[in-house]
């Protein structure tokens, strides 16, 4: 079984200064993991993904993750936060042959303040 | 960009009620899913599907849901009888291929299902 834990249920940063959303996952067998983003009212955009290549994934809008064997963990990171980064995101595992279930953590809300 | 369309955007139901939430997977897509997040909580795995069988379901998918693709655009989920707790958003998803890790599924922007 896998599962993820996202550390923080509320991020608040200023605009301009870095973010980081940490995310821990737990699985039997090498996983694939994934962030998505959701905005108010819309549906969810995968933000990157990890496949067992390069532990340092670059996604779009600027994120970034770096898969950490050793720490289980797959946070999340952005160097200059933006207004239009305020949203909710789902670190995300599944197994890494063929099982196609998702399975997501609780979510992480962004706050940018102005 | 292609993208997966679900109607409607908002469910309103009376308890006891069937109800069918309607999605357009992307076109050249071969796996169907259906998630649901209720209020608060995270979002849940309910079914996968594939060549025109449940490939996968979950505990929370019983004998009140049904899938079906009846032609070739269109995927649905059906609620028999509905009760207060399906209240929820729920999501359809599609992928290319079965294989999560080289293949991502895309959202839909979701149906809000409430029940009354």
């Amino acid at each position: 079984a896998q599962s993820v834990t996202q550390l923080d249920s509320h991020v608040s940063v200023s605009e301009g200064t870095p973010v980081l959303l940490r995310c821990n996952y737990s699985s039997s067998y090498s996983p694939s993991l994934f962030w998505y983003v959701q905005h108010p009212n819309k549906g969810l955009q995968l933000l990157l993904k990890y496949t067992s290549a390069a532990t340092l994934v670059k996604g779009i809008n600027g994120f970034e993750a770096e898969f950490k064997k050793s720490e289980t963990s797959f946070h999340l990171t952005k160097p200059s936060a933006h207004m239009s980064d305020a949203a909710e995101y789902f670190c995300v595992v599944t197994l890494n042959f063929g099982n196609e279930k998702l399975t997501f953590g609780t979510g992480t809300r962004l706050t940018i303040i102005p | 960009e292609p993208e997966v369309t679900q109607t409607p955007s908002h469910q309103v139901t009376q308890m006891g009620q069937e109800v069918i939430l309607r999605c357009v997977p992307i076109s050249n897509h071969l796996y169907f899913y259906w998630y649901r997040q209720i209020l608060g909580q995270k979002v849940e795995f309910l079914v996968s599907f594939y060549n025109n069988e449940i490939s996968e379901k979950s505990e929370i998918f019983d004998d009140q849901f049904s899938v079906e693709r009846p032609d070739g655009s269109n995927f649905t989920l059906k609620i028999r009888s509905t009760k207060l707790e399906d209240s929820a958003m729920y999501f359809c998803a599609s992928s290319e291929g079965g294989r999560v890790s080289n293949q991502p599924q895309h959202f839909g922007d979701g149906t809000r299902l409430s029940i009354l």
